[in-house]
This record gives C-alpha cells, structure tokens and sequence, in this order.
C-alpha cells in the first residue's frame, strides 16, 4: 500500500536548536518526495523536493531508501519556521498523485 | 493577482442540502485537484482534472461530482450533505500531471454541516 507516514503531530523547539521531523513512506516502485510547507495565513505551498537536493531556507532533506524516511532537517531553527509541514509521496507518474502525511506543526519558541 | 482562487471561503449549512464550492486558477495550468483535510488535518485527494478530462477519482460518496466547464475551472458539487463532510476542502493546481509535485493550493473553504 502506498502511504506517508508523520509520526509527530505536534514539534516543538527553541529557537536556534535543530530541527527534524520525521516522514516514513511505503511505496513498491521509485519513491519522489516532497516537502509542503503552510505558514500562518498563507497557502499551502512547495518546500523541497528529493530529487533536486537542495536547500530552501536552510531545510534540507535525504531520501533514504534502506529506511523508507524522508526526514526534514535544519540545524538552527528560526521562529519564523513555525508552520504546518506536509511529507508528500508521487504515487503515480501517470495520473500524477500525490499522497499527503498527516502533517507535522512545527513550532519554534522565542 | 491571486493564483487559486476558491469561493466561498466559508459554508455553513444544514444535513441534506446540496452545496457548491468554485475553483478557478490564473496559472494556465492544465491540471487541477480537489483535496479533503479531515478535522485532523489530513490532506486527501479526492479528484483530478488534466484539461477537462477526469483523471484521478479516489474512493469518494457519488454525492460528491466534479465538473470542469474549461481548465481554468474545477467546481465541486455536494448532494445531500452529511455531518461527515464538514471539513476544508483545497483546490489546487499543477502546470500539468508530470509537475504535479508542485501544486498550487488555494486558500481552502470550510464546510460546516449542521
């Protein structure tokens, strides 16, 4: 069965601690993951994806296939990171589906 | 300009109505979504439109019916709605099924069933 798995709902950190949240999939085929980010009053909206390794806003994140996770990591974290994050599988090349995690807020304390 | 655009933001109605939520996009996108989130904020698609053409149709009420009258437009119609439907529901859109890992959402509308 494809699916995307958040185990945390709720993270909490101060500011300038490391950050990872966590996201495990299950998926037969080649996996792409994504991060989505929803900050306060804004829209739901593309973070990073696996296949272009790089660094948005200081976040990064690893397939790691052995593992099935796709965690999110930053070393530092800012208060302005505090926002709902969404662990995304492309389920199909064909149709394009994507399948959400159940979403991890993150909260970043002064 | 807004990207996604979705009306109403808000709908609060009574169980058995039926109900309508419009979607548009200024993107020139040729794919569009509609999602679910559940009360505990889990995003599920529910339908896809590529140009018009239905796509992605997941396990969902035959009370829910999309409808694309043109690619910039996917509206979702609800019959007889129940208590189970309150939610918020996203429509979104992608510059086609290839780049659908960059979606763009609009602001969502919350369906309240009384």
């Amino acid at each position: 069965a494809q699916r995307v798995t958040q185990p945390e709902k709720l993270l909490s950190v101060f500011k300038g601690a490391p950050v990872e949240l966590k996201c495990n999939y299950s998926y037969s085929g080649s996996p792409e993951l994504f991060w989505y980010v929803q900050y306060s009053r804004q829209r739901l909206q593309l973070l990073l994806r696996h296949i272009s390794r790089e660094s948005i806003k200081g976040f990064t994140a690893d397939l790691n296939k052995g593992e099935t996770s796709f965690h999110l990591k930053k070393p530092f974290a800012q208060e302005e990171d505090s926002a709902m994050y969404y662990c995304a599988l492309k389920a199909s090349s064909n149709t394009g589906k994507l399948i959400f995690g159940q979403g991890t807020t993150l909260q970043v304390k002064p | 300009d807004t990207a996604v655009s979705q009306t109403p933001k808000y709908l609060v109605t009574q169980m058995g109505n039926d109900k309508s939520i419009k979607c548009e996009q200024n993107l020139g996108h040729d794919t569009m979504y509609w999602y679910k989130q559940d009360s505990k904020k889990f995003l599920k698609i529910m339908f896809s439109y590529n140009n018009k053409e239905l796509i992605i149709n997941e396990t969902v009420p035959n009370r829910f019916s999309p409808k694309s009258p043109d690619k910039a437009h996917l509206n979702l119609h609800i019959n007889s709605l129940e208590l189970g439907d309150s939610a918020v529901y996203f429509c979104a859109s992608s510059q086609d099924q290839v780049r659908s890992y960059e979606q763009y959402f609009g602001p969502g509308t919350r369906l309240t069933v009384t």
